[in-house]
């Protein structure tokens, strides 16, 4: 079964940075597109960014471009948010996800929080 | 950027009912469109892709239509576990979007 496991969120305050990771296993990673959703508490799903199996083709939500980078790295399997600039409005479970189109399977999610 | 507008928000039903969502595109999205359940606790899981397509492990009785501008999903006949939030969202072009969910609820 495809596993995807999310790290790095936590507590951090306004202007803070954090890096988010995600392992991914069970399947070729290098062949898929790479998602990254939220949701902040009490509010429904946002796609935050998507990266091409290369790591070339990124795109972002317009509330965060400039401020995350999305980024992957093939030999580890591993996907990665660096969040920079962070907003009291950033605050939600990050999930990745594997697909850019309508993508699945979801991660359990990791929680960033920021602090005013 | 594609709006998508879900309704009803809440829809209150009961175990065997039938339940149907409405996403709405704020521009045509084709047939670009998928829909994906929500349960408290759990990740989010895809139902629905390309309008009509069941993802693998999705029961029978999910369906899903439209095109276009004007989509639904159809759930024949609630199980219990079926009670959760719905959310569609289109691949048309970037941004994705989500939809703002309808949570079905037991009457």
């Amino acid at each position: 079964e495809v596993q995807l496991v999310e790290s790095g969120g936590g507590l951090v305050q306004r202007g803070g940075s954090l890096r988010l990771s995600c392992t991914a296993s069970v399947f070729t990673f290098s062949n898929f597109w790479m998602t990254w959703v939220r949701q902040a508490p009490g509010k429904g799903l946002e796609w935050v960014a998507s990266l091409d199996q290369d790591g070339n083709e990124k795109h972002y939500l317009d509330s965060v471009e400039g401020r995350f980078t999305i980024s992957r790295d093939n030999a580890k399997n591993s996907l990665y948010l660096q969040m920079t600039s962070l907003t009291v409005e950033d605050t939600a479970i990050y999930y990745c996800v594997r697909g850019g189109g309508s993508p699945n399977p979801w991660g359990l999610g990791t929680l960033v929080t920021v602090s005013s | 950027e594609i709006v998508l507008t879900q309704s009803p928000a809440t829809l209150s039903l009961s175990p065997g009912e039938r339940a149907t969502l409405s996403c709405r595109a704020s521009q045509s999205i084709g047939n670009y469109l998928a829909w994906y359940q929500h349960r408290p606790g759990q990740p989010p899981r895809l139902v629905i892709y390309d309008a009509s397509n069941r993802a693998s492990v999705t029961p029978a009785r999910f369906s899903g239509s439209g095109s276009g501008t004007d989509f639904t999903l159809t759930i024949s006949s609630l199980e219990p576990e079926d009670f959760a939030i719905y959310y569609c969202q289109q691949r048309n072009s970037w941004p994705r979007t989500f939809g703002g969910g309808t949570k079905v609820e037991i009457k």
